[in-house]
């Protein structure tokens, strides 16, 4: 069956400190892989888009991979912030349509 | 720029019941999906409309119906509610094959 699995235990950070965030994926040939993220009860705010033939994209402090071949992708927060704290969502799509699979999302608690 | 709308904000319902929810999407957007959320998990993808026809559907019951207006706005109807329909359910607006998705805030159904 298809899954897209992030860590579901919150990540506790120091500011300052990088967080890297992990989403495995299994039984998906994703043409991209997105990263969401979500405020307590808001709704999710785009971040960052990786398309499957690119291996990595920076947008300000933020880093994600992409690795088709052991599946998974990791999205780095360097220079952690307090603010930087939410749930962060990994979504996969299949086609160029906009149709996302999510991930159950993993809490990130920037501590100053 | 208002950015995508919905509602209304919560909306509280009893088992049986039929329910409307409304979206406007983001200012020259075309495509407008719904997406399920349950407490602790991340959305599930209901379906999509694009030039007023569903174009995708996920794993939902007929239960699950919507509509979309020539002005891009969208309604989501579930009949027969029962307990496991409360959720937040999210709309999220695109353009074209740009894939990044803009959310709502969501409408928090509550059914008793």
């Amino acid at each position: 069956s298809q899954k897209i699995e992030q860590n579901s235990e919150a990540l506790n950070i120091q500011e300052g400190k990088t967080a890297t965030l992990t989403c495995n994926y299994t039984n998906y040939s994703p043409a991209y892989l997105q990263w969401y993220r979500q405020d307590p009860g808001r709704g999710p705010v785009f971040l960052l888009l990786i398309r499957e033939n690119e291996k990595e994209k920076r947008k300000e402090r933020l880093k994600v991979t992409f690795d088709t071949t052991l599946k998974q992708s990791l999205f780095h927060i360097t220079a952690s912030q307090p603010a930087d704290s939410a749930t962060y969502l990994c979504a996969l799509s299949t086609d160029s349509w906009g149709k996302l699979q999510f991930g159950a999302g993993t809490q990130v608690v920037v501590t100053p | 720029d208002a950015g995508v709308t919905q509602s209304p904000t919560h909306l509280i319902k009893t088992r049986g019941q039929q329910v409307t929810l409304r979206c406007s999407p983001k200012s020259g957007h075309d495509t407008v999906s719904w997406y399920q959320q349950a407490l602790g998990q991340g959305p599930q993808f209901i379906f999509q409309y694009y030039e007023e026809e569903e174009r995708q559907r996920g794993n939902f019951p007929d239960r699950f119906s919507g509509h979309q207006f020539p002005n891009y706005s969208s309604e989501l109807n579930v009949n027969a509610l029962w307990l496991g329909d409360s959720a937040l359910y999210l709309c999220a607006s695109s353009y074209g094959t740009n894939n990044e998705q803009f959310f709502g805030p969501g409408t928090r159904l509550t059914v008793l």
